[in-house]
């Protein structure tokens, strides 16, 4: 049983540099969550999709990030221009459409992201 | 917007203790989530609460959903050093219009001494 996979589970940047996150959900779940949690904070909402279709986005996903998920599959969150305050653990979520309430969210373990 | 409140916002006990995480939400909860996290982590699902008054139990962890259906409480039996970790609530807020999105809670950090 292959849970959510995120890639890389690390990764050091200096300011300025631009950054790319993979996540790879359950084979089977047609949704696809991608939140922020900085430290002692629990995870906020960045922005989600049901299959390739992009939903709905946070005011906290500025323009310098993009969201993409081509072809209803695995996800791709790129950061331009990365700033210290951009530092952060990046979740993804997956889930399927099974109706209010109903849908649990699976989380992978989250690429850390740290901006010098 | 929802918000949830977990309390107390760090808790350290002996092990084989007994202990009490609540979780308090400023609106409805049509679907309260409890969660797991290790530091440095993903989220580990435990449990989902839908039903006022509904409860869950698995192993050693019961989570409660109150009648109101505007807080909740996970209760962990006889903790273990296994059991150390970050406890956080989410709420979907599907009676509104962010359908699926989860709202979390701060967490909970709880520390087992052996």
């Amino acid at each position: 049983d292959t849970g959510v996979s995120q890639n890389p589970r690390h990764k050091i940047t200096k300011r300025g540099q631009n950054v790319t996150f993979r996540c790879d959900p359950i084979s089977e779940h047609n949704r696809l969550y991608w939140y922020r949690q900085t430290l002692g904070q629990g995870p906020e909402f960045l922005t989600y999709f049901q299959n390739e279709a992009q939903l709905e986005k946070s005011r906290l996903l500025s323009d310098r990030f993009s969201a993409e998920r081509p072809k209803g599959s695995f996800s791709t969150l790129e950061i331009q221009r990365t700033e210290q305050g951009d530092s952060a653990m990046y979740l993804c979520a997956s889930s399927s459409s099974g109706g209010p309430g109903t849908d649990t969210q699976y989380f992978g373990p989250g690429t850390r992201l740290t901006v010098l | 917007s929802q918000e949830l409140e977990q309390s107390p916002q760090s808790l350290i006990v002996q092990e084989g203790k007994n202990l009490t995480i609540n979780c308090t939400s400023s609106k409805t909860l049509y679907g309260l989530y409890w969660y797991k996290q290790k530091y440095g982590e993903g989220l580990i699902f435990l449990m989902m609460l839908q039903k006022g008054g509904e409860e869950k139990s698995h192993e050693k962890i019961t989570a409660k959903l109150d009648e109101k259906k505007q807080q909740s409480s996970l209760h962990i039996t006889a903790s273990q050093p296994s059991h150390a970790g970050i406890y956080l609530c989410g709420a979907d807020n599907a009676g509104g219009t962010s359908y699926g999105k989860l709202t979390f809670g701060q967490g909970t950090i709880l520390t087992v001494h052996p």
